[in-house]
């Protein structure tokens, strides 16, 4: 069956650390994006990808890169992480189309200290 | 600007009582509609969407839910809850020939025996 995963499920890092979060979707979808869940604010969306070599900034872009080289993967980067960077970080995946339904990973949670 | 609003943060009812999640949203064009639910440790799943056409929408597990324009709310009903409904709700809308959802700060509902 197609899927969405993330690695990994949970981590624990340190103030200016470099973090790679894994995102792998087997749907063979064009769009893949990244949320944060933080209580009181639910997703906000950091950066998307329509396709090979697009990204996009979302919302809350600050702190964090992706990259698309393929069609499968979508990683995050957080250059060097900060405490405000505590969260659970989504990634999710769609078809190309305003009314497609967005696929979740289950979740990465990141503590920086 | 785009936005969406769930009043409600906590709901607690009782198993085989009626549930409304309410959700009210603001958006420029015609909005596409959709409530995901998010169960502990979860990636999000969807219950329903709303594009056109009939404004009473039916998703999985017995979910409901009714787009009003006049009001600008897509509220979710279900008549008769059971205890593995407890979750998390979030209500998202786009639309305008983009993926890109915004999210709702989310319901949590609690089903007491």
């Amino acid at each position: 069956d197609a899927e969405i995963t993330q690695s990994p499920r949970h981590k624990i890092t340190e103030t200016g650390r470099q973090v790679t979060l894994a995102c792998h979707q087997t749907w063979n979808h064009n769009n893949m994006f990244w949320y944060r869940q933080d209580l009181g604010h639910g997703l906000r969306l950091i950066h998307y990808s329509y396709g090979v070599q697009d990204t996009n900034k979302g919302e809350v872009s600050d702190g964090y890169s992706v990259s698309r080289s393929n069609t499968e993967d979508l990683p995050l980067t957080l250059e060097s992480a900060a405490s405000s960077q505590t969260s659970v970080y989504f990634c999710a995946s769609s078809v190309n189309s305003p009314t497609g339904e967005l696929f979740f990973g289950e979740g990465s949670r990141l503590t920086v200290l | 600007a785009q936005s969406v609003t769930q009043p409600d943060i906590h709901i607690t009812v009782s198993e085989g009582a009626s549930l409304e999640l309410r959700c009210n949203y603001s958006y420029g064009a015609t909005p596409y509609l959709f409530w995901y639910v998010q169960s502990p440790g979860q990636g999000l799943q969807l219950l329903l969407k709303y594009f056109s056409g009939d404004t009473l929408v039916q998703g999985i597990k017995g979910f409901e839910a009714e787009f009003k324009r006049s009001q600008s709310s897509f509220n979710l009903r279900k008549p008769s809850v059971h205890w593995s409904d407890a979750a998390e709700y979030f209500c998202a809308v786009g639309g305008g020939g983009t993926d890109k959802l915004i999210f709702g700060t989310g319901t949590r509902l609690q089903v007491f025996p």
